[in-house]
């Protein structure tokens, strides 16, 4: 069984930019979240998709969007990056038919200067 | 929404003691507790959960106690080992399951041989 993975591991990006973060789901699973994690931090819920439809969303700003595909792949794409949008960004992935166990992968690292 | 508050920031133990982490919550809507440990440089993983219609929950070294009515919930490792050290981090939802996840901010332990 795959379990989830996340790319890229780390990246750096300069204010202004925009980024592109790519998430493969567990083998099995239709339902993936992301969570932005700032140092130190508790991960906190940025949005998640079901069935390639958004199926919630936390306190983030528009410019904060995400994709989910017919593979339940999924990426999150956030514009016009700011330096607080520094953290680890963590994707997990579950099963809407089963008692919802997040499965998280090991986060993409970003650092915007 | 939601706010999870989670104490204590950092607990070192010695070997074979036993730790506790609390945590409250204030939405008395939330139904689902789940309790996560990240390593460094991994994404969290469930080790335990609780839902509102049970107390208590236990599984080998690890248990769950829950009070509704003062709503809080803590996690207990007896027996503690070196490998249990990593940051923990309690979790409250509203769903019945890890949808729209409130973390709180971690507990740093530390188990000393």
């Amino acid at each position: 069984e795959t379990g989830v993975t996340q790319s890229p591991t780390h990246l750096i990006k300069t204010r202004g930019q925009q980024v592109t973060l790519r998430c493969s789901s567990q083998s099995g699973h239709n339902t993936v979240s992301w969570y932005q994690q700032a140092l130190g931090q508790g991960p906190q819920f940025i949005f998640q998709y079901y069935r390639e439809e958004e199926n919630g969303r936390g306190n983030f700003p528009p410019r904060f969007s995400g994709l989910q595909f017919p593979n339940y792949s999924s990426e999150l794409n956030v514009n016009a990056l700011e330096l607080d949008d520094s953290a680890l960004y963590l994707c997990a992935s579950s099963s809407a038919e089963s008692t919802g166990e997040l499965f998280f992968g090991e986060g993409s690292r970003l650092t915007v200067l | 929404g939601e706010n999870v508050e989670q104490h204590p920031s950092t607990l070192s133990v010695q070997e074979g003691d036993s730790a506790v982490i609390k945590c409250t919550y204030s939405d008395s809507a939330s139904n689902y507790f789940p309790w996560y440990k990240q390593e460094l440089g991994k994404g969290p993983q469930l080790i335990i959960d609780i839902r509102s219609n049970v107390g208590e929950k236990k599984d080998q070294r690890i248990a769950v106690t829950l009070n509704k009515t003062a709503k809080h919930f803590s996690l207990h490792i007896t027996e503690t080992q070196p490998e249990d050290s990593a940051v923990y981090f309690c979790a409250a939802s509203a769903s019945g399951s890890a949808r729209q996840l409130t973390f709180g901010s971690g507990t740093q332990l530390t188990v000393l041989p």
